[in-house]
């Protein structure tokens, strides 16, 4: 059993609002990442890190920034919400030692009028 | 040419039959491969690794590689209705890009 969180879970916010998406998890893994996706459509990577004060962005450009300032935290932050940010946000991290298996959040469903 | 492709489904079964599930990769330094069940508003959840050509069993679940062919598949015997899911074939090559690439997604329905 995976010990990766994510809060909030569900949010609802209006447009031009700054938001953080909090991704927590407690196996001491070095790697971890941000997947976006919409209802019935596939994951997109939008940022992952590869352990402390190292970022990247993923294949799907995205507004969002991320830092990694401790390893079992990395969260995602929108500076001004659009209606276009609405989708759920997938946090998950690995163990480069063990074949990169990777472990989900429960995710975030964002949702910005 | 998308770099892992699946068919996007329904593959639809009886309950108690084999489902079949495909994948193919385009990048043949892949390595390691993944099998995710993702139900319907939730987070993926991985069910099965596999690294060596042949097969790997876990429980109803086994997946079998063959990397000369480029493809993965994973077989569930015995199909249950909770295993209604969308499932995700990932794979991840050891030089250059350093996260999984996903699949699009097979959507299983079992039938009752």
């Amino acid at each position: 059993e995976a010990d990766i969180y994510q809060t909030p879970r569900y949010l609802v916010i209006g447009t031009g609002k700054k938001i953080t998406l909090e991704c927590s998890q407690t196996m001491g893994h070095d790697k971890m990442y941000w997947y976006q996706q919409d209802p019935g459509m596939e994951l997109h990577l939008i940022h992952y890190s590869y352990g402390v004060n190292s970022t990247e962005k993923g294949d799907l450009s995205s507004e969002s920034t991320v830092s990694r300032i401790r390893t079992e935290h990395f969260p995602l932050t929108l500076e001004s919400a659009r209606p276009s940010h609405t989708s759920q946000y997938l946090c998950a991290s690995s163990d480069g030692r063990s074949y990169n298996e990777q472990f989900f959040g429960p995710g975030t469903r964002l949702t910005v009028l | 040419q998308k770099e892992v492709e699946q068919n996007s489904g329904p593959l639809s079964v009886p309950e108690g039959a084999i489902a079949s599930l495909n994948c193919t990769y385009s990048d043949r330094v892949s390595q390691s491969f993944f099998w995710y069940r993702q139900y319907s508003g939730k987070s993926p959840e991985l069910i099965m690794s596999i690294y060596s050509n042949g097969d790997k069993e876990d429980g109803r679940f086994t997946a079998q590689l063959n990397k000369a062919s480029q493809y993965v598949s994973l077989l569930i015997r015995d199909s249950q209705p909770s295993d209604s899911a969308t499932y995700l074939c990932a794979v991840k090559a050891d030089t250059g890009r350093r996260a999984l690439t996903f699949g699009s997604g097979t959507r299983l329905q079992v039938q009752p």
